[in-house]
This record gives C-alpha cells, structure tokens and sequence, in this order.
C-alpha cells in the first residue's frame, strides 16, 4: 500500500520569504510520480509540480522547486519569494507504476502567507 | 482549453433524499476519477474510469453510491440515500492517464459541495 504523510497542519511565511512545505511517502513499488497540488479556497486543486522516481535531478517549475531525497522518501515542496497569493492547502500525492493512473494524496498543509 | 466542469457547485439536502453530481472532463481526456474530500482532509479516490469501463471501483460504497460515464465523456455520480456523513466535497477529475515516468497529471474541477441535513 502507498502512504503520503504530510505533518505540517499549518505554516505562516512572510511575504517574499521562502517556505518549505514537507511531505514523505511509503512504496514499495521502484517506479512512482510525485505531484504537488494547490487548492485555493474556490476548492479546485491546481496542479504545481511533478518528479518521477528516476529523475536525476529535482524539478523546478518557476517559483516552486521539489526537494526530492529519495533515500530519505522525502518530496518536500519548496515555494521562494512567497506572495499573498500563495495562501492556500498544499497537497502532496503520489502515483506508483502498478497502481494505474491514481493519486493517493496526503492530508494536506495550510499556508498562510502574510504581509 | 475549458476545465473540468462540475454542477452543481452545492448542494443541500435533508437525509434519505437522493442527490446527483455531474462532470464534464477535459476534452480528450480518456481517464476520469471521482474523489470525495472530507473537511480538512485529502481527497481519496471514489472510482476510477477508462473510457467508458470503471477499472477502480473499490472504494465506492455499493450500497448507496453509484456512478456511471456514459459514451466515455461526461459521468454522473449518485448517491441514494445520503446519510448525515456524505456531507463532502465531491471533486472529479481527468486525465489523459499516465504510467511510470509519464507525468500524467490530474485536471480537477471546482468540486460539488453537499450538505445533508
């Protein structure tokens, strides 16, 4: 079974500060995606930034870049020079290879970004 | 490109009345998920569909939840009766489905918000 575990309830920033946002997974499948999603309080879930299990280097998608230590099972989102509206849930997810297409998300961090 | 579209945006309904969420996916868009989000929570995965075909189906309460995708576009999620703790938000999602490295990832909609008195 898959786990996302995401321990950080809630995180403040100040504006144009960076914030590292942590998540750590459970597989026991070599082949896997990790996704981070943003869900604003309108409630869709945008998605931000993806890093597959093989990748050699850590993905960067503008302002938001992943910290993936794969030894370590950790995928930590990393948002530089935040702006107020980044204030939203950040969820953490995963996919593995025999699982099909399907998401397995954690429980989520509040950011709260403030002036 | 249009979203998924979602309706109704919420709903609010006395227990034991029946209730209905429709999703329309991204064009294209071959693979589409129901996933239901409780307060405070991540969203976990009611059903999954491949076209037409529900290849996870698993997680959806039988009894009292059914879903269907008709012609492999849009989908109907029900739930007959609703009890006090299907209170949630419903989102639905698409994808053009991805395995391994293939980044594949999920368009959700804005989500049906239901309340069940």
């Amino acid at each position: 079974a898959q786990k996302i575990t995401q321990t950080q309830p809630g995180m403040f920033v100040q504006e144009k500060e960076a914030v590292t946002l942590d998540c750590t997974y459970d597989t026991s499948d070599p082949s896997y995606g990790l996704f981070w999603y943003k869900q604003p309080s309108s409630g869709e879930m945008i998605f931000l930034i993806y890093q597959g299990s093989y990748d050699q280097q850590n993905a960067t998608e503008g302002r938001y870049s992943l910290n993936f230590q794969k030894a370590r099972k950790s995928a930590n989102l990393v948002i530089s020079a935040s702006q107020l509206g980044d204030s939203a849930m950040y969820f953490c997810a995963m996919r593995v290879t025999g699982g099909g297409n399907k998401l397995t998300f954690g429980t989520g961090t509040q950011l709260k970004v403030e002036l | 490109e249009a979203g998924v579209v979602q309706s109704p945006r919420y709903k609010i309904i006395e227990k034991k009345q029946p209730v209905a969420f429709w999703c329309n996916p991204i064009s294209g868009h071959n693979t589409l998920y129901w996933y239901l989000q409780n307060l405070g929570q991540g969203p976990e995965l009611l059903i999954r569909y491949e076209n037409e075909e529900a290849v996870d189906d698993s997680q959806l309460p039988k009894d009292r939840f059914s879903a269907e995708r008709l012609k492999g576009v849009d989908s109907t999620l029900k739930i007959q009766p609703a009890e006090l703790g299907d209170s949630a938000v419903y989102l639905c999602a698409s994808s053009l489905g991805g395995q391994g490295e293939y980044r594949g990832e999920l368009f959700f909609g804005e989500g049906s918000r239901l309340t069940v008195l």
